[in-house]
């Protein structure tokens, strides 16, 4: 089955400073993958997705690359704000149409 | 514009028991999904189901069991409890199915004593 690796784990930046998190999947076949942003105690929250089709999404602050040959996408925060204090996971979802998680990256926005 | 709800919110039960866990997606979403969430870690798959189908289902026992009604909502039913079942269980919903967006509703905190 389908494999997600996250890297790193905790990730601490200066607020105006930029922030990357990457993850690794396992399975060619997968097509979607998409982030998550979840803040203490509340649910997952969908931020940007990427297909495999497409090699780079940006929305505002936030954009996602992914690399079909290298089997890994990455998730790249500008202009971070302490807002953006979260822990983000990644997700690819492969032949068995279910969303396999990464282990997720605590960032802290310091001011 | 009504989210994905799920109930409770909260859940304190004893071991060997059963627990009944309910979700509705939103409107015009055909998918649910249901994960279990353990502390500092990241959501692991359940179920999937759609059409009232189970689509998927992940590497879990057979305690765990799950349906999704006419009116696309779902339940999902956990027996024989163990402490290890504490967790937060997250339901999604989407469109339809695993390669589309899927939203999450808040959870059910289960705490199994």
């Amino acid at each position: 089955g389908e494999n997600v690796e996250q890297h790193p784990s905790t990730l601490s930046v200066q607020e105006g400073d930029s922030a990357v998190i990457k993850c690794t999947y396992s399975d060619s076949a997968s097509n979607y993958f998409p982030w998550y942003k979840q803040e203490l105690g509340k649910r997952p929250q969908l931020i940007i997705d990427i297909r495999s089709n497409v090699g780079e999404k940006k929305d505002q602050r936030i954009a996602v690359t992914l690399n079909k040959t290298a089997k890994h996408f990455s998730l790249h925060i500008t202009e971070t704000q302490p807002e953006d204090s979260a822990v983000y996971f990644c997700a690819a979802t492969g032949t068995a149409s279910k969303l396999t998680f990464g282990t997720g990256t605590r960032l802290q926005v310091t001011l | 514009d009504a989210g994905v709800t799920q109930s409770p919110t909260h859940l304190i039960k004893t071991r060997g028991q059963q627990v009944t866990l309910r979700c509705s997606p939103i409107s015009g979403h055909k998918s649910v999904s249901w994960y279990q969430q353990v502390l500092g870690q990241g959501p692991q798959f359940i179920f999937q189901y759609y059409e009232k189908e189970e689509r998927g289902r992940g590497n879990f026992p057979d305690r765990f069991s799950a349906r999704q009604f006419p009116n696309y909502s779902s339940e999902l039913n956990v027996n024989a409890l163990l402490l290890g079942d504490s967790a937060l269980y997250l339901c999604a919903s989407s469109l339809v199915g695993g390669k589309y967006e899927q939203y999450f509703g808040p959870g059910t905190r289960l705490t199994v004593t």
